[in-house]
């Protein structure tokens, strides 16, 4: 069957220091979205990419973020310089149209 | 602002009793909802989808959608320990994307 696949499950990485998390959406679907999760709070929506571009972003998706498409496969995110509190588990995830969202195992960022 | 509002639990149910999971949202327009199940540490896995008033039936699961009301539920019949988890409920409008409840933690007793 076939599945979101996210890259690294777990990174830890120094505050200040860049990270960039991967995706490899489901092959067929046309939206892909970040989420986030910090411990112990809920699912929330960071950015939608459609045809290439951003089509959507929350206020979380400040500057220090960005997404990209650099390939046919591919869907990464971003942050450019690390705070303490981007700890948190990141979700990817990807639909086809109008449907349901299916979403990777997520990557665990640890901010030192 | 939309918001997706639901109970955080934790519910507490025994084996093989019926679990009964509610949720409301604030957006008339909502269109399309979803009940995603998330094991502690584990991303959501989707478990159900309703687009309309009603019941929809997969298995030991049963979504309810009322638009008047702006309320959404998922029954678990027969629960088992597995099920213990948080359940999500989410809702968007065409392409939008998700907005998610805080989640219901259930715990099935054996």
């Amino acid at each position: 069957e076939p599945e979101v696949t996210q890259t690294p499950s777990h990174q830890v990485t120094q505050m200040g220091q860049e990270v960039i998390l991967r995706c490899v959406p489901i092959s067929n679907h046309l939206y892909f979205y970040w989420y986030r999760q910090i411990l112990g709070q809920k699912v929330e929506f960071l950015v939608s990419f459609y045809n290439n571009e951003i089509s959507e972003k929350s206020e979380i998706f400040d500057d220090q973020f960005s997404v990209e498409r650099p390939d046919g496969s591919n869907f990464t995110l971003k942050i450019r310089s690390t705070k303490l509190e981007d700890s948190a588990m990141y979700f990817c995830a990807s639909r086809q149209g109008k449907t349901e969202a299916f979403f990777g195992q997520g990557t665990r960022l640890t901010v030192v | 602002q939309k918001e997706v509002e639901q109970n955080s639990g934790p519910l507490s149910v025994p084996e093989g009793a019926i679990a009964s999971l509610n949720c409301t949202y604030s957006d008339r327009v909502s269109q399309s909802f979803f009940w995603y199940r998330q094991y502690s540490g584990k991303s959501p896995e989707l478990i159900m989808s309703i687009y309309s008033n009603g019941d929809k039936e997969d298995g030991r699961f049963t979504a309810q959608l009322n638009k008047a009301s702006q309320y959404v539920s998922l029954l678990i019949r027969d629960s088992q320990p597995s099920d213990s988890a948080t359940y999500l409920c989410a809702e968007n409008s065409g392409n939008t994307p998700l907005v998610f409840g805080k989640g219901t933690r259930l715990s099935v007793i054996a």
